[in-house]
């Protein structure tokens, strides 16, 4: 079964520390994962998206990593800010073409000041 | 700028009224998508449409419909309301080239009492 698992699944940190969340999946066959950025009662917004052949990508103070082989992601955050609040969703695309995705339930992060 | 709107932020409806959701992209994608979204679940393909006048199934079609009669209109119709179709409903739109990156509206939160 295609699954998407984020860890954790809530997490405080304080304004201006890193932080790193977790992403593990088993989807198959690959084609590329996402980062979404949601806050609260909005749309999600796109952060990354890497293909099976990228194994970083950066947006600004976000990261993504991607490791195939082991079929796990990571999205670190540098120098967190009040804003990054919000929920990140990983989302693995199982197909090509019509772009079958499957959704993690997301992290929800809450940066203190 | 991609930009997807939906009719409604917030929506109060009765059980069993007729409900009409919709969604307006105007970058001339041909795929869009609506989902829900509920604590603990992620997000829910509930139809797709690739082309006007075409849709497919999701993963939870049932106790709703869909309509496309233009390309830049997506609509999601609830024939009888339940208490059980509250929840936040995200509309999308992809083209077909590329990566296919998908992109959200800002979302409807519907409360059927």
């Amino acid at each position: 079964k295609n699954q998407v698992e984020q860890s954790p699944q809530s997490l405080i940190i304080l304004e201006g520390k890193n932080c790193t969340l977790q992403c593990n999946y088993t989807v198959s066959p690959f084609s590329n994962l996402r980062w979404y950025k949601q806050d609260t009662g909005r749309g999600p917004v796109s952060l990354t998206i890497m293909t099976f052949s990228e194994n970083t990508k950066s947006n600004g103070r976000y990261t993504a990593t991607l490791d195939a082989d082991t079929k796990q992601s990571s999205l670190h955050i540098t120098a967190s800010q009040l804003s990054d609040s919000a929920s990140y969703i990983c989302v693995v695309s199982a197909e090509r073409g019509f772009q079958k995705l499957v959704f993690g339930t997301g992290t929800r992060l809450l940066v203190s000041p | 700028d991609v930009k997807v709107t939906q009719s409604s932020r917030y929506l109060v409806k009765r059980t069993g009224e007729k409900v009409f959701l919709e969604c307006v992209q105007d970058m001339d994608h041909e795929n869009m998508f609506w989902y829900r979204q509920d604590p603990g679940l992620g997000l829910r393909l509930i139809y797709f449409s690739y082309d006007v006048k075409m849709k497919e199934k999701g993963d939870i079609p049932e106790g709703y419909s869909v309509s496309r009669e233009k390309k830049e209109r997506f609509s999601l119709i609830l024939e009888s309301a339940s208490t059980n179709q509250t929840s936040m409903y995200l509309c999308a739109s992809t083209g077909t080239s590329g990566i296919h990156e998908q992109y959200f509206g800002p979302g409807t939160r519907l409360t059927v009492t």
